[in-house]
């Protein structure tokens, strides 16, 4: 089953550009939207979340911007830097389930200097 | 600190050695989980724990076994471990259902030859 569909897979941008991924998902009941960051040898870790009773929410220069009618939501970082260079993994979950967890594929994004 | 530890790190093996990967968390953590992550296919999870003493399957558990009997140890356990089971796993908790953010151990790198 996929609940979930992470965009793009990869992705290369230039210092200073924006990076945006996208995560697209089936389970209406989703009712918590996280982006984890994950750096080579390490664990995820939470980035940046969302409840659907919002639209948008930005934390520095990262934004999660929501769309309920379209169930996705995506993760822009701003003013990308070479430190932000990691994989990102979307995991939308419900609160009302028994918790099983579904990921996202991962997008590695490569900042280049 | 806050943190969710997972030993051995490292582990070479061979096919049919039983081993254990241990998780302990000090952050009082009803919820823990279990996944592995493989080029390609992101994070799947293999088992979760919603309690002491209660347990199920994710995505992906065959081939291994879990037990909670104290809240803060969420033992993996490979009974018969086999090649398509190198992967490099990750132990994570929360605060319990619904309740957003995931921590993450270090990650425990097996092999098995």
């Amino acid at each position: 089953q996929q609940q979930v569909k992470q965009s793009p897979q990869s992705l290369i941008v230039q210092k200073g550009g924006i990076s945006i991924i996208n995560c697209a998902y089936e389970n209406t009941a989703f009712d918590y939207f996280p982006w984890y960051q994950q750096f080579p040898g390490k664990g995820p870790a939470l980035l940046i979340a969302i409840r659907p009773d919002v639209s948008e929410k930005k934390e520095g220069r990262f934004t999660i911007s929501f769309n309920k009618s379209a169930k996705q939501f995506s993760l822009h970082i701003m003013d990308s830097q070479p430190g932000d260079s990691a994989t990102y993994f979307c995991a939308p979950v419900s609160s009302g389930s028994a918790r099983q967890l579904t990921f996202g594929s991962g997008t590695q994004l490569t900042v280049l200097p | 600190e806050a943190q969710v530890t997972q030993n051995p790190r490292y582990l070479i093996t061979v096919t049919g050695k039983k081993l254990t990967v241990t998780c302990s968390q000090n952050m009082n953590h009803e919820y823990m989980s279990w996944y592995r992550q493989d080029p390609g296919l992101g994070l799947r999870q293999i088992y979760y724990s919603m309690n002491v003493e209660v347990t199920d399957k994710g995505d992906v558990p065959e081939g291994y076994k879990v037990s909670r009997k104290e809240k803060r140890n969420f033992p993996l356990i490979l009974e018969s471990p086999s090649p398509n089971q190198t992967s490099l796993y990750f132990c994570a908790s929360s605060l319990g259902q619904g309740i957003g953010e995931l921590f993450f151990g270090e990650g425990s790198r097996l092999t098995v030859l």
